[in-house]
This record gives structure tokens, sequence and C-alpha cells, in this order.
């Protein structure tokens, strides 16, 4: 079965730029996505990456994705306290979305 | 639109009582989704639904049962519930448009097993 790997945590300053990394397994996932966790609530989709692209920018968001060593980042620059939350990389085949364990973004002030 | 609701929002079980957890939509998404999150292990899915009338097994699938009898709804079922059932529980929908599956969650159930 398809593996999606991240750290638990991560804790950065205010201000400061954060990279969560992610590692899948199966090559043959189309699109791969970040999603963000906040207390208490379900999971809202951040931002998303097509298989053939290497790189997405969408405001303070950056995403990397380097095929051949099947890893997948996730840039925040300027990270906010409204940033502290915990974020999923997910692989996608069609209907299938394999979720990461999440990391937990801590932003100290 | 209310997007994606469930209920109920918390409950606590005694081991072998049974329950079920309703899930709702309403953006006319084909797929519906159940999974468990647990501390460490992200969500886990355990069963999904890409019609009305269809179901299928996920990753964790043994001590659930689904139904799709409506296109808007899914139901999971617990029919004797174990402490290993204690977790929360998300329902999440899509509409899969050409490759992309863009999920919609729902804010989760807790459930305790005691």
């Amino acid at each position: 079965g398809e593996d999606v790997e991240q750290s638990l945590f991560l804790s950065v300053r205010e201000g400061d730029s954060s990279v969560i990394n992610c590692t899948y397994t199966d090559s043959s996932s189309t699109y791969l996505y970040w999603y963000k966790q906040e207390p208490g609530a379900g999971l809202q989709l951040l931002t998303y990456i097509f298989s053939n692209m290497d790189m997405k920018q969408d405001q303070r968001l950056t995403v990397l994705l380097n095929k051949k060593d099947k890893h997948l980042s996730l840039r925040i620059a300027d990270t906010q306290t409204g940033d502290s939350a915990i974020y999923f990389c997910a692989e996608a085949l069609y209907q299938k979305v394999t979720f990461g364990t999440g990391t937990k973004l801590q932003v100290i002030p | 639109n209310a997007g994606v609701t469930q209920t109920p929002k918390f409950r606590v079980l005694k081991t072998g009582q049974s329950m079920t957890l309703l899930c709702a939509q309403d953006m006319n998404h084909e797929y519906m989704y159940w999974y468990r999150q647990d501390p460490g292990m992200g969500l886990r899915l355990i069963h999904y639904s890409v019609g009305e009338g269809t179901t299928a097994k996920g990753e964790v699938p043994d001590g659930y049962n689904v139904s799709r009898l409506k296109k808007q709804n899914f139901l999971l079922g617990l029919e004797s519930a174990a402490p290993s059932q204690t977790s929360v529980y998300f329902c999440a929908s899509s509409s899969v448009v050409g490759l992309r599956n863009e999920q919609f969650f729902g804010p989760g159930t807790r459930l305790t097993v005691l």
C-alpha cells in the first residue's frame, strides 16, 4: 500500500519561514495536496500541485515537488500565529486519497 | 450552503453498544468518505462511496458498516463498539474534476468507547 510520511512537529518564530516536508511512495499519484487542520475542526484544502509540475506559488505558500525522490514540501513565508495548525500532505489517484500523518506547526510569538 | 455536516459532535458509548454516525453534504458530490483520526497516525480511510447505492472498503473497515441510500447522506455504523474505536471520525465529500479530487471535510465526531 501507499505510505505518506511527515515529521510530527515543527516550531518556528513568528515572521520566519516554515518548511513542512512530506515523502510519498506512489509514483502514479496525479495530484498532491496540502490540507490544514485547525484545533477542533476538519481539514481544509490549502493548495495542490499536479504531478507534472515541480513548483507552485500561491501568495505566502510555495509547494515544491521532486518526483524523482517522491518528496513534497510546503513553505509558508512570514509565518503568523494564525498559521499554527496541523498540516497534512496527501497523494491522490482518482478517487483514492492517502493522507500523511500530519505535522503540527507551532508558531512562537 | 452548509457544506458537510456531521451528527452527533460528541458521543460516549459503552463497549458492545451500537450507534450510527450521520454525514450529510449539500454540494451534490458523487464521492463520500469516512476517516478516523488518531494521534500520530493521520487520517485512515474506513469506507468510501463513489455514488448513491455503492460502498467500498478502505484501509481500516473492520468493525464498521456504511450505507449510501441517498446521494447526500453517508452513514457509518458501529454494530458492537470496542475501546479501540475511540477516535475522531471525519466525513468528507468530493467531486473529481478531471483528475483532481478536492475533499471537503465535516467538523468531526469525537467518539469515546468505555
